[in-house]
């Protein structure tokens, strides 16, 4: 079971250049995410999804977009890149559920990107 | 909106000694709290969630909602126990499904 797959695991990106962080999870979880870490902030939610053809922002969605065409995959997009976008990226993903194990999030490896 | 906070962004312990991560929470409403942990370089992880009130790698933490605390606690720290520690809340119910986190405790165990 591979769970939750991220790439890629490293990339630089010069400024202005566009990317897609992919991710695709085998789990069969409705929810899906997309987390930036920078250092001494946490884990700031860029975008969200709870389901195949729906999705919301989270805290932190400029500059990137997102789509969610089929359960499995939900890939982050950057248009146009900025310094302020080196981070490392996270995909996780979500059984839907209230209570007990539905809760659980389940983490990707993380990609790290940096724009320069 | 809700809020965690985990106000030590560093704590340096030996081995053996106690050691308490420290996790307050802001939300209205009956949240759900979890531990994850992030080892070196690797990914998150769920180390713990307070509805299970389980022990997970000698580690334990008790919700008081009275404090609005979900402070993590083991009474012997080991070296592997070195990692980032984020604690977050879960609002559950309506389409608020989401985790927020706090900025994370990086805890370093010395031999």
């Amino acid at each position: 079971n591979a769970g939750v797959t991220q790439t890629p695991k490293f990339r630089i990106l010069k400024i202005g250049q566009s990317m897609t962080l992919q991710c695709a999870q085998d789990m069969n979880h409705n929810y899906m995410y997309w987390y930036r870490q920078d250092p001494g902030m946490g884990l700031k939610l860029i975008y969200y999804s709870v389901g195949a053809g729906i999705t919301d922002k989270g805290e932190v969605p400029n500059g990137y977009n997102v789509s969610r065409s089929t359960t499995e995959d939900f890939p982050l997009r950057l248009e146009l890149a900025a310094p302020s976008q080196t981070s490392v990226y996270f995909c996780a993903s979500r059984r839907a559920g209230d209570t007990g194990t539905g809760n659980t999030i389940y983490f990707g490896e993380g990609s790290w990107l940096t724009v320069v | 909106a809700q809020r965690v906070t985990q106000p030590e962004k560093l704590l340096s312990v030996f081995k053996g000694a106690p050691v308490e991560l420290k996790c307050n929470y802001s939300y209205s409403g009956s949240p759900e709290l979890f531990w994850y942990v992030q080892y070196s370089r690797q990914r998150l992880q769920l180390l713990l969630r307070h509805i299970s009130r389980e022990s997970i790698k000698g580690f334990t933490a008790d919700l008081n909602k009275g404090e609005t605390s979900f402070h993590l606690k083991k009474p012997f720290a080991q070296e592997e126990d070195s990692a980032m520690y984020y604690c977050a809340l879960s609002v559950s119910g309506g389409s608020n499904y989401k985790l927020t986190f706090g900025k994370g405790t990086l805890l370093t165990v010395n031999p």
